[in-house]
């Protein structure tokens, strides 16, 4: 079974960084792609972006393009966020999810992560 | 980017009924779609993949259907754990998009 355990909750000042971790357990982080999904208070998912299988790379969404880094540490399996530049908007619920290797979509989740940008 | 329209965003429903919640997608993405269910406070979890394949361990009343642009989320007799907030995903091409999602609450 496998398990994501994110670390915990972040408060940040406006302009600075923040990066959350994803740690996995039950399976290698090499079988699996991770990607980041963020909700922002009383508002729906969005697609922060995300490891490709098949090519080990990331895929960035535009709104994000150029503030987030998405990386792995496959020793640790763990997998890592780091949104820079932050301003208060970016104050949300940051989850990691395993994408599926055989359906593609998310099968497993993290327990998110809270990210609190206020100066 | 492929975007995602959800229908209704809101509904109210009573212990029984049945309830259909319908996604679509603004150019063809096979059934590379999946729905998800969100609890307040809690992380998504996943009901279909696929479009109408069930998740393990989710009960049958609930079921998916289409293919191309349009999807149905289908809850056979609702139960009281099934108010909940769901987003349908489309996962056929980068970057990944969500639906604004449906909110089920009580009648």
């Amino acid at each position: 079974q496998v398990q994501l355990v994110q670390s915990g909750a972040e408060v940040k000042k406006p302009g600075s960084s923040v990066k959350v971790s994803c740690k996995a357990s039950g399976g290698s982080l090499s079988t699996y792609a991770i990607s980041w999904v963020r909700q922002a208070p009383g508002q729906g998912l969005e697609w922060v972006g995300g490891i490709i299988p098949i090519f080990d790379t990331p895929n960035y969404a535009q709104n994000f393009q150029g503030r987030v880094t998405i990386t792995t540490d496959e020793s640790t399996t763990t997998g890592y966020m780091q949104l820079s530049s932050l301003r208060s908007e970016d104050t949300a619920v940051y989850y990691c999810a395993r994408l599926d290797p055989t359906y593609s979509g998310y099968d497993y989740w993290g327990q998110g992560t809270l990210v609190t940008v206020s100066s | 980017d492929i975007q995602m329209t959800q229908s209704p965003s809101s509904l109210s429903a009573s212990v029984g009924d049945r309830v259909t919640i319908t996604c679509r997608a603004s150019q063809g993405i096979g059934n590379d779609l999946d729905w998800y269910q969100q609890k307040p406070g809690k992380a998504p979890e996943r009901l279909i993949y696929a479009a109408s394949s069930l998740q393990s361990g989710v009960p049958s009343r609930f079921s998916g259907s289409g293919s191309g642009t349009e999807f149905t989320l289908t809850i056979n007799s609702l139960q009281p754990e099934d108010f909940a907030t769901y987003y349908c995903l489309q996962h056929n091409r980068y970057p990944f998009t969500f639906g604004p999602g449906t909110k089920v609450d009580i009648k």
